[in-house]
């Protein structure tokens, strides 16, 4: 079936660097979704991409879908402790299912 | 009301016991999942519900698990004969949009947390 692979599973960082997380499907996708979920919480929506190539911003995040349509990442410039979090990447269900299909995440710890 | 609900939040129940997870979505929200997330992994699919028609169980590891939306709202994920092994956070989200393969943003309840003892 369908994987999401992301990379790396943790990441330290000093407040102020930035941060890439990185997503990778075996199959290329119609579409791909990112989720952070803060320590305790649930997931929250971030963004879906769809084009080939598409590069979207939300402040100091910036997503990209690669031209291929199999891999994707997350970039966060000059991270703040609130970005703190497991973020996610998410891929439609493969072999027809309709759920999405998860990545392990990458867990995102920041040092003041 | 303003987001996914879940109850109860907290569930410990004896090995083989029968449980019974409650999901209310967001009013108006035609499309329900149920998610199962194990500690540090992010969340695995279970089924899926358009209105009050399971689309998709193909994630249900084996037949003790079973969902049902008979009024297309509220959702009920069932366990029978609990194993240890089911303990997990059992997710609920809903989405506006049931298109298949193209989804909406999808959003998540606070989860119900179960041990199995």
């Amino acid at each position: 079936g369908q994987q999401v692979m992301q990379i790396p599973q943790y990441q330290h960082v000093q407040e102020g660097e930035d941060f890439t997380t990185y997503c990778n499907s075996s199959t290329t996708l119609s579409n791909i979704q990112w989720y952070k979920q803060r320590p305790g919480g649930h997931p929250v929506f971030l963004i879906q991409l769809v084009k080939s190539g598409e590069v979207k911003k939300q402040k100091r995040l910036t997503f990209q879908f690669g031209e291929a349509k199999k891999n994707s990442s997350l970039h966060i410039t000059a991270t703040q402790t609130t970005d703190v979090g497991t973020y996610f990447c998410a891929g439609p269900g493969g072999g027809g299912a309709d759920g999405l299909t998860f990545g392990k995440g990458t867990h995102l710890i920041i040092q003041p | 009301g303003a987001g996914v609900s879940q109850s109860p939040r907290y569930k410990v129940t004896k090995r083989g016991q029968d449980v019974a997870l409650r999901c209310d979505p967001i009013s108006g929200h035609v499309s329900l999942y149920w998610y199962r997330q194990a500690l540090g992994q992010g969340p695995e699919f279970l089924t899926y519900f358009n209105y009050e028609a399971q689309q998709d169980k193909s994630g249900l590891p084996n037949d003790r698990f079973s969902a049902e939306r008979p009024e297309g709202s509220i959702s009920t994920l069932t366990i029978q004969r609990t194993e240890q092994r089911d303990s997990a956070m059992y997710r609920c989200a809903s989405s506006l949009s049931p298109t298949s393969g193209y989804f909406g943003t999808q959003y998540f309840g606070p989860g119900t947390r179960l041990l199995v003892l």
